[in-house]
């Protein structure tokens, strides 16, 4: 199976702040990489896919980049809506797996 | 709007057996590849199972293959999982998806299975 280590597994951060998550492969996965947003007590929401392509309706401030087998996804000038919990996901290969989560918190 | 609805969640005990539903509106849902989701009482999401649009195939994670079944019935929009041999560590709230390209674009609102004696 495709190991995803996500890092860091919380963040504390202040509205406006510049964030990154970073999510690395145990393999190659050719991009195959999402990225959810996930709000207590709700479903995941889709941010990313293809290691960098903005999903529909998704704010400009979220990106996603990747080098080789890490992938990174910032946020620029966090909103207070942005506080939540993220996942990263490889789709490359089956069992699909995610990342352990990376809990944005306010500071 | 794409909307997906789970139901069948509850309380059974360990050994028992469940199945969820999920149905589906807004999309054409026989082109569309499926998938469950599940997360554990405050953990992180694990990927269980996902269909193709025709239901010809079908994967498992390694924890459920063997205990559970992946299927949909493209005329009623409807998708099932079949629970067998339920295990405590089973017990989590478990989501369906719509998969366009292997990534999960529409998530349900999920249904709570809860497993203990």
């Amino acid at each position: 199976d495709i190991q995803m280590t996500q890092s860091p597994s919380t963040l504390s951060a202040s509205v406006g702040d510049r964030v990154t998550i970073t999510c690395r492969a145990s393999q190659t996965i050719n991009n195959y990489l999402a990225w959810y947003q996930q709000k207590p007590g709700k479903a995941p929401k889709l941010l990313i896919y293809k290691a960098s392509s903005l999903e529909s309706g998704v704010p400009s401030r979220f990106s996603g980049s990747e080098s080789g087998t890490e992938f990174t996804l910032s946020i620029s000038g966090l909103q207070p809506d942005d506080f939540a919990t993220y996942y990263c996901q490889q789709y490359w290969r089956y069992p699909r797996t995610f990342g352990q989560g990376t809990k944005v918190e306010i500071k | 709007d794409v909307r997906l609805l789970e139901s069948g969640g509850g309380l059974v005990q360990p050994g028992d057996s469940l199945r969820l539903s999920c149905t589906a509106s807004g999309f054409t849902f026989s082109r569309s590849d499926m998938s469950w989701v599940r997360q554990a009482p405050g953990k992180g999401l694990e990927w269980v199972s996902a269909i193709s649009g025709d239901g010809r195939n079908i994967y498992y994670a390694d924890s459920v293959r063997g205990r559970f079944t992946f299927s949909r019935d493209n005329s009623k929009n409807t998708l099932f999982l079949q629970m067998n041999s339920l295990r405590a560590e089973d017990t989590a709230v478990y989501y369906c998806a719509k998969d366009p390209g292997g990534y999960s674009d529409y998530w349900g609102q999920g249904t709570l299975v809860t497993v203990s004696s």
